[in-house]
C-alpha cells in the first residue's frame, strides 16, 4: 500500500515568492493533516480536513497561507508571499478516522528554504 | 490545553546498551499518547501508542514505553540499541473526545548510537 506522498521534496525559493506543496494521502483515509516542522522541534498543526471541509485551520496564518482539498482526496498548501521565516519542512499526513486514537502516517515532507 | 515535554534534547548512547527517553505531559482530560520516530530526511513513522489498558506498551523495532498516569509520564525505553536506532524521537498527545485528533508533539530526542 502507498503510502502518504508530497511533492516537491525540496523546494529553494526568494521571499516574496509563491510556492504550493501538494499532498496525495492513503487511498481511503478521510482525515488530512498539514504539519509545519521547524528544525529541531516537533511538527506542529496548521490545518485538518475531514473530507473536504478545513474543521481546525486556528494555527494557519491566514494572511499569507492558504490550503485547499479538492474532492475530498489530494491537497494543496499555498504560501503567497513567502517570508524568510517561512524555511521549515512541511508534513502532510492523513488517517482513516477523526478521533484521537486513530495512527496518523506522515508522509516523507516538503523541505522550504527560503533566500 | 495540552502540551509535552521531552526532557533530553540529545541522548548519546553505545551500542547494545539500554536507552531511556523521557516524555511528560500536560492535560485536563483523558489523553491518548503516541511515540513517533524520524530518521534523516523522512517522515514520523509510528513506533508505538497508548490507548487504554496496559500501561506497558511494546512497539516495534523493539521499543516500548510504560504509561504513568499519577506522574503524567509516558517514557519510552530499549534495552539494546542499534546504529539503526540513531533518529530523532517525538512524544505526542492527543485528547480523548471531540477535540481529541489534536496531536501536540513534544521538541523532540536526538538518539546517537556511537559504535
Amino acid at each position: 500500500e502507498a503510502g502518504v506522498v508530497q511533492s516537491p521534496r525540496y523546494k529553494i525559493i526568494e521571499k516574496k515568492q509563491p510556492v504550493a506543496f501538494w499532498c496525495n494521502p492513503i487511498s481511503g483515509h478521510n482525515t488530512l493533516y498539514w504539519y509545519l516542522q521547524n528544525l529541531g522541534q516537533g511538527p506542529e498543526l496548521l490545518i485538518r480536513y475531514e473530507n473536504e471541509e478545513a474543521v481546525d485551520d486556528s494555527q494557519l496564518p491566514k494572511d499569507r497561507f492558504s490550503a485547499e482539498r479538492l474532492k475530498g482526496v489530494d491537497s494543496t498548501l499555498k504560501i503567497q508571499p513567502a517570508e524568510l521565516g517561512d524555511s521549515a519542512v512541511y508534513l502532510c499526513a492523513s488517517s482513516l478516522g477523526g478521533t484521537g486514537r486513530n495512527e496518523q502516517f506522515f508522509g516523507p515532507g516538503t523541505r522550504l528554504t527560503v533566500l | 490545553a495540552q502540551s509535552v515535554t521531552q526532557l533530553d534534547s540529545q541522548v548519546p548512547v553505545f551500542e547494545e546498551a539500554p536507552v531511556e527517553l523521557r516524555c511528560n505531559y500536560s492535560s485536563s482530560v483523558s489523553v491518548y499518547l503516541f511515540w513517533y520516530v524520524q530518521y534523516p530526511n523522512q517522515g514520523l513513522q509510528l513506533l508505538l501508542k497508548y490507548l487504554s489498558g496496559s500501561t506497558l506498551v511494546k512497539g516495534i523495532n523493539g521499543f516500548e514505553a510504560e504509561f504513568n498516569k499519577s506522574q503524567t509520564s509516558f517514557h519510552l525505553r530499549k534495552p539494546s540499541v542499534h546504529i539503526s536506532d540513531t533518529a530523532e524521537y517525538f512524544c505526542a498527545v492527543s485528547e480523548s473526545g471531540a477535540a481529541g485528533n489534536k496531536l501536540t508533539f513534544g521538541g523532540g530526542t536526538r538518539v546517537l548510537v556511537k559504535p
